[in-house]
């Protein structure tokens, strides 16, 4: 069965790093969104992108965050300077664009330390 | 601004029986509700979904009701395993990029 798949795993890094999480989304998804969850909080939705653009984003998703999507397979997250508050879990999902499935799919994250 | 909210942090259930999960949400505009499931350093793994123009969808031992009248939604396990021994968090579809809005969660634990 397809599935998302995200690296690293873990990835520590030091404050003012930069950092990139990488993700590969099921194949035929055309919706793509990062999340994020801070130990012991809710799954916090960071920034949505569809057809090679950000079609929203949180309040949390600011000019230090940022999308891309390289090449046909690869969705990337990057922070250009961590700050110790990033250290989270984040989590990538895609969805199927197709009638009304609205449900989103999980891979199983990378937990970025900030030390 | 907790627009889904899970109040219960924590339930146990023995084996066998019937789990209850509950959700509440505050914005009557969500059109889509969904559960997931999720394992500690693992992603959350899709559930169950409703649609908010229908009030029950099941599948298998996973049921989930709606009642827009109230804003709850509830998520039913029968039979409860211990594989089923988990965090379940409710979220709610919103916009049209249709993001998800989490519930802070609520661990179940099966017990055999």
């Amino acid at each position: 069965e397809p599935e998302v798949t995200q690296t690293p795993s873990h990835q520590v890094t030091q404050m003012g790093q930069e950092v990139i999480l990488r993700c590969v989304p099921i194949s035929n998804h055309l919706y793509f969104y990062w999340y994020r969850q801070i130990l012991g909080q809710k799954v916090e939705f960071l920034v949505s992108f569809y057809n090679n653009e950000i079609s929203e984003k949180s309040e949390i998703f600011d000019d230090q965050f940022s999308v891309e999507r390289p090449d046909g397979s690869n969705f990337t997250l990057k922070i250009r300077s961590t700050k110790l508050e990033d250290s989270a879990m984040y989590f990538c999902a895609s969805r199927d664009p197709r009638g009304t499935i609205y449900e989103q799919y999980f891979g199983p994250g990378t937990r970025l330390t900030v030390t | 601004d907790q627009q889904v909210k899970q109040n219960s942090p924590s339930l146990s259930v023995q084996e066998g029986r019937i789990s209850i999960l509950n959700c509440d949400y505050t914005n009557s505009m969500f059109d889509y509700f969904l559960w997931y499931k999720k394992y500690p350093a693992e992603g959350p793994t899709f559930l169950i979904s409703i649609s908010s123009i229908k009030d029950k969808n099941e599948d298998g031992r996973f049921t989930v009701f709606l009642n827009k009248s109230a804003k709850h939604l509830s998520l039913h396990i029968v039979p409860s395993q211990p594989g089923d021994s988990a965090v379940y968090f409710c979220a709610a579809s919103e916009g049209a990029t249709n993001k998800l809005i989490f519930g802070t969660g609520t661990l179940l634990a099966v017990q055999p």
